[in-house]
């Protein structure tokens, strides 16, 4: 079965700090691995994935993370946050292993607030 | 802009309506999905549609009736529901096959409140 950990549940940066969201997953295959940002009464936005092939991947609003498989982590980051990143955010992992229907799994989430 | 629209995006019903939410997406997705995610919770799965055929349901109680009338189409019916089942209602569609890495598309969601 596939488990995502998401270390700390609210995150508190200041505007142009560096901004790092932790997640640890476990999976019996080599996963598939997401990031979705949740702004308030909103639906879910992907911000980046991994699928195969270069472990750094960026994605949008200058966001990116890292692949470490001898970690097993997806670790989130941003070199300078906006006071726009304000959101909460999801990792969540795919197993490649499932049948045509995969089920993501979500971590908990973590909430991040941005302080002028 | 999302590409998979929700309607209505706020519902509010009694415990003896029935009422109906509706997602429809036209990326040619063929794998369509209902969550509900409680307030500072991550979305929890109810039911995936694969080819308009329901191939997963969560053990979801049956107040909740999802439907696919077509590829583009999902709606979820809405019965005797409680006022525990107020939530974000939120639709995804992802691709099928040997394209599908598990990205999920979503929509705005529709925010119910039962009274």
């Amino acid at each position: 079965a596939q488990s995502v950990t998401q270390l700390g549940s609210h995150v508190s940066v200041s505007e142009g700090a560096l901004v790092l969201l932790r997640c640890n997953y476990s999976s019996s295959v080599p996963p598939y691995l997401f990031w979705y940002v949740q702004y308030p009464n909103q639906g879910l936005q992907l911000l980046l994935k991994y699928t195969t092939g270069a472990t750094l991947v960026k994605g949008i609003n200058g966001f990116e993370a890292e692949f470490k498989k001898s970690e097993t982590s997806f670790h989130l980051t941003k070199p300078s946050a906006h006071m726009s990143d304000a959101a909460e955010y999801f990792c969540a992992v795919s197993d490649r292993s499932g049948g045509s229907n995969y089920k993501l799994t979500f971590g908990k989430g973590t909430l991040l607030t941005v302080n002028p | 802009d999302t590409e998979v629209t929700q309607t209505p995006k706020h519902l509010v019903m009694g415990m003896t309506n029935k009422k109906s939410l509706k997602c429809e997406q036209h990326m040619g997705h063929r794998a369509m999905y209902w969550y509900k995610q409680k307030a500072k919770k991550p979305p929890e799965l109810m039911f995936v549609y694969s080819y308009e055929k329901l191939s997963i349901n969560e053990s979801v109680p049956s107040r909740f009736s999802p439907e696919c009338p077509n590829s583009s189409l999902l709606n979820l019916h809405l019965h005797a529901l409680q006022p525990e089942d107020s939530a974000l209602y939120l639709c995804a569609s992802s691709q099928e096959g040997t394209l599908n890495t598990g990205e999920l598309f979503f929509g705005e969601g529709s925010r119910l409140t039962v009274l």
